[in-house]
């Protein structure tokens, strides 16, 4: 079964700081999605990563896709405090049927 | 173009029980799958329906099943409820091939006691 890792766990930064999310999967896939998720909320899609070396970028997100070394990072780039929620990797493990979730990463942005 | 829509929001129901809920997948998306999310967890894939047949299902117990009808619409029925089957329902639909990743609904908070 393919396993999808995050790290940090949780993530406590100040505002106009910067820093990245990892997120790590066991076997060979060219297809991962990053989503946010607000407390009792559902979750909101921010990237979709389709091949090797992709790279998204939407205001003070960045996403990146390394297929061969199988990690994709989420770059903060001057935290605000709207960007405090859970954020989730999702790997499709080519089946094109079934996403698997990483463990979400808490991000708490301290003004 | 509408969204995901999930009912009903909230549920509470007891031990043995049984639950149905419903999802309205997004204007044009022909899939429709359920994830279960328990409490400070990342979701779980439940199952997927194509075409109104199961197309993948994840490591749930048969008393999981679901229906999927030609308006794409779906249900997920849970019998014999447990405790552990208190968690965030998710129900996500996509175009099947088209590789952008699944809508998500707002969920329906089950809770068993």
């Amino acid at each position: 079964e393919l396993k999808v890792e995050q790290n940090p766990l949780f993530l406590s930064m100040q505002e106009g700081k910067n820093y990245t999310i990892y997120c790590n999967y066991s076997t060979t896939s060219d297809r991962l999605y990053w989503y946010r998720q607000d407390p009792g909320k559902s979750l909101e899609s921010l990237f979709v990563l389709l091949s090797n070396g992709a790279v998204k970028q939407e205001g003070r997100l960045m996403a990146s896709l390394d297929t061969k070394a199988r990690l994709s990072t989420l770059h903060i780039t001057a935290a605000v405090h709207d960007l405090s929620a859970t954020y989730f990797c999702a790997v499709d493990a080519n089946t094109g049927n079934q996403f698997y979730f990483g463990t979400g990463t808490s991000l708490t942005v301290i003004p | 173009e509408t969204g995901v829509t999930q009912s009903p929001t909230h549920l509470i129901k007891t031990r043995g029980q049984q639950v149905t809920l419903r999802c309205s997948s997004q204007s044009g998306h022909n899939t429709v799958s359920w994830y279960q999310q328990a409490l400070g967890q990342g979701p779980q894939f439940i199952f997927q329906y194509y075409r109104e047949e199961e197309n993948g299902r994840g490591n749930f117990p048969p008393r999981f099943s679901g229906l999927q009808f030609p308006n794409y619409s779906s249900e997920l029925n849970v019998n014999a409820l447990e405790l552990d089957d208190s968690a965030l329902y998710l129900c996500a639909s996509s175009l099947r091939g088209q590789g952008k990743g699944y809508t998500f609904g707002s969920g329906t908070r089950l809770t068993v006691v």
